[in-house]
């Protein structure tokens, strides 16, 4: 069973903070990186698949990087709004099209 | 483009009964997924299916869980008996593949009393 952990568990910012996660994968038998947000009462969203070392996407104020050799992915949003607060999960996709998912990290943004 | 869809939404039922949760996943999607997502922990994979073929099920507890994906669209997870300790969100899901986004549904909340 692959081991995905994810860093903060929780995270309580103010309005207009940045902030950012950490998600941390093994290297071997590496195929994707996900990140998914799940608000309560709906289901989850995909934000980003990242397939290669050093890529970098952004949606808005959300970005996340990647590092395969090292085996972590960097999830970062900028200036937070209330609107923000979710749960972040990350994935691992192994052969398969296997996803395992870390524990995720609960974000809340007050205003 | 209609989303996975899934039921019902909530269940409350005794221990030792039993209980199905149904999965409309989107068309034309060959992976399906089950997970179960207990109350603190992130989801974890109970069975993957690539159109009707089982991928992984090493993580469904096989004495009491089943499911089946009959003509690779629509699929069912059965639970005889249910326990306590399957109290839980279980959470549908298909892809179109490799590398390829995984699209939820809503989810089922079960609570077993």
């Amino acid at each position: 069973i692959l081991n995905v952990e994810q860093s903060p568990q929780s995270l309580h910012v103010q309005e207009g903070d940045s902030t950012n996660f950490t998600c941390s994968f093994p290297s071997s038998n590496f195929y994707a990186l996900h990140w998914y947000r799940w608000e309560t009462a709906k289901s989850p969203e995909a934000l980003f698949v990242m397939t290669l070392n050093g890529d970098e996407k952004k949606k808005g104020r959300i970005s996340a990087t990647l590092n395969t050799k090292e085996g972590y992915s960097y999830l970062y949003i900028k200036g937070s709004q209330p609107e923000d607060s979710a749960t972040y999960l990350c994935a691992a996709e192994t052969s398969g099209s296997r996803l395992t998912f870390g524990e995720g990290t609960q974000l809340t943004v007050n205003p | 483009e209609a989303g996975v869809a899934q039921s019902p939404r909530y269940k409350i039922i005794e221990k030792r009964q039993s209980v199905a949760f149904w999965c409309n996943p989107i068309s034309g999607h060959a992976t399906l997924y089950w997970y179960q997502q207990i109350l603190g922990q992130g989801p974890k994979l109970l069975i993957q299916f690539q159109n009707n073929g089982v991928v992984d099920d090493s993580q469904l507890p096989k004495d009491r869980f089943s499911a089946e994906r009959l003509k690779g669209v629509d699929s069912t997870l059965k639970i005889q008996p249910a326990k306590l300790e399957d109290s839980a969100v279980y959470l549908c899901a298909s892809s179109l593949g490799p590398e390829a986004e995984a699209f939820f549904g809503q989810g089922t909340r079960l609570t077993v009393v």
